[in-house]
């Protein structure tokens, strides 16, 4: 069965330091992998996608991933953290059956906690 | 990128009652996308809502329950029937357009948070 882990319900860092959230997926064939952020009260936020090419992708905020398919991995990173970017982070891949469009799975989110 | 709006950002509802959420978007869009976020939860498809024809609906969600209407290209309205305490949860709209629907971007309205009680 196709799905997105996310293997750490919550991140700790401090600002300044570089952050990581893990995502891992399963599926087969070629992954498309996307990263959102949600902020308190908000909608999800677009931050980036792999689709094909260079395995580091660069996204919004400063954010990148890499896609890592021996491990089938694609970390969210940021060199240095802020305070700001304490959200709730969710990593989706295109569900390869969904024909024509492009239906998500989505992991059960990773809350990133950066402390001044 | 699209811009998407939602209508009520939020409500609190009697149980038996109904509610409908309506999703603007700022451009013409194929496709739109009902998702539901359960308190703590990731979110789940609810359906899937292409313009002019009936909306598809994943396993777990009927349309008696979650009636869905998609008039033209830039709209849609997500009904939530006889509803109970169960049914409190962020309902979001998503759309998705472009020349390559199966690796476009979707894009997320803020979100309507409903209690119900």
């Amino acid at each position: 069965a196709q799905s997105v882990a996310q293997p750490e319900d919550q991140v700790n860092v401090a600002e300044g330091n570089p952050l990581t959230v893990k995502c891992t997926y399963s599926v087969s064939g070629n992954p498309y992998l996307f990263w959102y952020v949600q902020y308190p009260n908000r909608g999800l936020q677009f931050l980036l996608k792999y689709i094909t090419g260079d395995n580091l992708v660069k996204g919004s905020y400063g954010f990148e991933a890499e896609f890592n398919k021996s491990q089938t991995s694609f970390h969210l990173k940021k060199p240095s953290a802020l305070v700001s970017d304490s959200a709730l982070y969710f990593c989706a891949v295109r569900d390869r059956f969904s024909g024509g469009y492009n239906k998500l799975i989505f992991g059960a989110g990773t809350r990133l906690a950066v402390h001044p | 990128s699209a811009v998407i709006s939602q209508k009520p950002s939020r409500d609190i509802c009697q149980r038996g009652t109904s509610l409908t959420i309506q999703c603007q978007v700022d451009s013409q869009v194929t496709m739109m996308f009902w998702y539901r976020q359960q308190p703590g939860q990731s979110l789940t498809l609810i359906a899937t809502a292409n313009q002019g024809s009936e909306a598809t609906y994943e396993s777990g969600f009927v349309i008696d329950k979650f009636p869905i209407s998609r008039p033209n290209l830039t709209f849609s309205t997500l009904t939530v029937s006889n509803m109970s305490p169960e049914d409190s949860s962020i309902y979001l709209c998503s759309s998705s357009s472009g020349d390559q629907l199966r690796t476009d971007t979707q894009y997320f309205g803020p979100g309507t948070r409903l209690t119900v009680l």
